[in-house]
């Protein structure tokens, strides 16, 4: 079955950029839309962006000026980058795929957490 | 401040009922038919256990059900188990401008 796994830096240092990659195994990334989820420490889930394999976007308009998402279709890879990162990006961040036809996050990596720190 | 209304925590004891609110507006839950609900259990992802207002994917139980009136979605869990003890996350479809917007979290307890 499909499974997602999060990779990247669990340290960022503020002002800097958040670089984290979402590979997906057992499955194509071909034909679905592919997602990006936080969630601060003991707090609730905020969607971030999502990016469809052929390259069409769309952002969470409080963080649109600073999210960038990209696909890497040939390693089966879609990879999220947020700059000028402070505390308050501190979070758990969640790749998810979107269901077919839906609004709706099917499947969801384990989560990894990305502290914001000097 | 969560675009969506959940209340913070709900309870009930094993066997029962419970049902969780989901308020938000005309621009969102109103409108769209794309209510989701998610499951959370401590240091876990969110399992989705309700698609589309009432659509349950597979795997989930049927105790598990979703309905919608006007702007307030609903969850109810029917037959409560020791293992539904659980954050639960609604998500509604918001328009192209900010497209899913999550409620807060209501953290079941079963007693």
């Amino acid at each position: 079955q499909v499974q997602l796994q999060e990779s990247g830096p669990g340290l960022v240092k503020p002002s800097e950029t958040l670089s984290l990659t979402c590979t997906v195994s057992g499955g194509s990334i071909s034909g679905y839309f592919w997602s990006w989820v936080r969630q601060p420490p003991g707090k609730g889930l905020e969607w971030i962006a999502y990016t469809y394999y052929s390259g069409g976007t769309n952002y969470n308009r409080s963080l649109k000026s600073r999210v960038t998402l990209s696909l890497d279709t040939s390693n089966n890879q879609f990879s999220l980058r947020l700059s000028s990162v402070t505390a308050a990006d501190t979070a758990v961040y969640f790749c998810a795929r979107i269901i077919s036809g839906g609004a709706a996050f099917d499947i969801w990596g384990q989560g990894t957490l990305v502290t914001v720190s000097s | 401040q969560s675009a969506l209304t959940q209340p913070p925590s709900a309870s009930g004891s094993p066997g029962q009922s419970v049902t969780i609110s989901c308020t938000g507006t005309s621009s969102d839950v109103g409108t769209y038919n794309f209510v989701s609900w998610y499951q959370q259990h401590p240091g876990k992802a969110p399992k989705l256990m309700i698609y589309e207002v009432s659509k349950r994917p597979s795997g989930v139980p049927d105790r598990f059900s979703g309905s919608k009136s006007v702007n307030t979605a609903s969850l109810t869990v029917s037959g409560l188990q020791a293992d539904d003890e659980a954050d639960y996350y609604c998500t509604s479809h918001a328009g192209t401008d900010n497209w899913v917007v999550f409620g807060g979290g209501t953290k079941l307890t079963v007693l």
